[in-house]
């Protein structure tokens, strides 16, 4: 079975902290994306990947940063957490609109 | 700009009944693709359906069926018979052009399948 794999499904970290989260896919797909889900407002994205080393800003990339040194691994990066970034945070992977996307189990961040 | 809207925040229903989600999107492409996923409560978003904008045919898979209607910019899904399991949140999302890989979500719809 192909997997996109979140390396934590619980983390809590304190406001200012710097927050790695972590994104590992097995299928060998070349896009990777971050999204956050919050309540009422579905899936936005923050940053996605179409290779390695390229990164492109999505919705709400604000306060945030990524890294893709190599193709099955997408980091995403709080410089110094917030409480208004706690979210559930959403991996994906895809090949170019060859049935969607794979997600993750999601990664829940609470900063508090 | 891509928008998806799905008006229904909460659907309740108790088992057996039918289920119909809409979904309404906006976009100026005329080559895009049309997705439903759904979470469960373990939180994993599972791949439904894809649509592409050229292929209007209505499709059925089991107790799952999608009307996809151009004229109305609409994807509704309509869940038959309903059961326990089917209990989840439910997105539509939409993919704009051959090289945009981006999905645009709608805000979702929890359905409650009651026994």
């Amino acid at each position: 079975d192909v997997k996109v794999t979140q390396s934590s499904r619980y983390l809590v970290k304190r406001t200012g902290e710097k927050v790695f989260l972590e994104c590992v896919q097995d299928m060998d797909h070349e896009n990777m994306f971050w999204y956050r889900q919050d309540p009422g407002l579905g899936l936005r994205l923050i940053y996605f990947s179409y290779d390695v080393k390229m990164k492109e800003k999505g919705d709400i990339p604000e306060g945030y940063s990524v890294s893709r040194e190599k193709k099955e691994r997408f980091s995403l990066i709080l410089e110094s957490a917030s409480t208004n970034q706690t979210s559930m945070y959403l991996c994906a992977s895809s090949f170019p609109l060859r049935d969607g996307y794979t997600f993750g189990s999601g990664t829940r961040l609470t900063v508090v | 700009a891509q928008k998806v809207t799905q008006a229904q925040t909460e659907i309740s229903v108790v088992e057996k009944e039918d289920v119909t989600l809409d979904c309404v999107y906006e976009t100026r492409d005329t080559t895009y693709y049309l997705f439903w996923y759904k979470q469960p409560p373990s939180g994993e978003l599972v791949f439904l359906i894809r649509r592409n904008s050229f292929d209007e045919q209505n499709e059925i898979s089991g107790r799952y069926s999608w009307n996809f209607q151009k004229s109305t910019s609409s994807f509704n899904f309509t869940i038959t018979a309903s059961q326990v399991v089917d209990s989840a949140v439910y997105f539509c999302a939409l993919s704009g052009g051959v090289n945009d890989y981006k999905l645009s979500f709608g805000a979702g719809t929890t359905v409650t399948v009651r026994a």
